[in-house]
């Protein structure tokens, strides 16, 4: 089925060092994956981080970057060097083209801690 | 320019009890859904509604479980006889059309069954 796997958490950082937190999707029935990372801040609503469309392409925000690797099914979420403010949960996503009459698929979420 | 609100934002229910759960989309989306989050699951699509018309329900317990939207406005989510499995975050999201990319959370109502 469609699903989405990702780094299971809580990870721990400390700050101004790097992270990387995993995601791999299936998408059997869903022709053309779009992707997404969702972000929930301590006391906040989850929101949209970034979300790429096409494969091959990167979206960024915030200091975060994720590219859209179709050959390995992946949408790894990355940033260079950390702050505390960072902390929070990340949800990596899966879903399909507009109008197709689908939702998003979700990950379990990663927790992020990042420590002074 | 208020986002998704949901209500009530905490309900404690004793087993077997009902809970409703209120959802009010940002004003001129059509797309509402329904997840519900747990720390084991994750976010768990439940249902979803396009201009108010349920489309897809296949994350729906069957039993207990119930939504609706009887206007633009708001959508419902209803479980009778609440067990203490149904304990969660209950997420309400709007989009302009469904799966344009952004959906819009509320910031959740937590149900907690004793």
């Amino acid at each position: 089925g469609d699903s989405v796997t990702q780094t299971e958490g809580p990870v721990t950082v400390s700050e101004s060092e790097s992270l990387i937190i995993n995601c791999t999707y299936s998408a059997t029935s869903i022709a053309y994956p779009n992707l997404f990372w969702y972000v929930r801040y301590p006391g906040e609503g989850l929101q949209l981080l970034l979300k790429v469309i096409t494969a091959g392409q990167k979206g960024s925000s915030r200091g975060f970057e994720a590219t859209y690797n179709k050959e390995t099914t992946s949408f790894h979420l990355q940033k260079a060097s950390v702050q505390e403010s960072d902390s929070a949960v990340y949800y990596c996503a899966l879903g399909d083209q507009p109008n197709s009459g689908t939702y998003q698929r979700f990950g379990t979420g990663t927790k992020l801690q990042v420590v002074p | 320019n208020a986002g998704v609100i949901q209500t009530p934002r905490h309900k404690v229910t004793g087993k077997g009890q009902e809970a409703t759960l209120w959802c009010e989309p940002i004003s001129g989306h059509s797309a509402v859904f329904w997840y519900r989050q747990t720390i084991v699951q994750g976010l768990e699509f439940l249902t979803y509604f396009r201009n108010q018309a349920p489309i897809d329900d296949s994350g729906m317990p069957k039993e207990r479980f119930s939504a609706q939207m009887p206007n633009q406005s708001h959508s419902t989510l209803k479980i009778q006889s609440t067990q203490p499995q149904d304990s969660a975050v209950y997420l309400c999201a709007s989009s302009l059309r469904e799966n344009t990319g952004q959906l819009y959370f509320g910031e959740g109502s937590k149900l907690t069954v004793l």
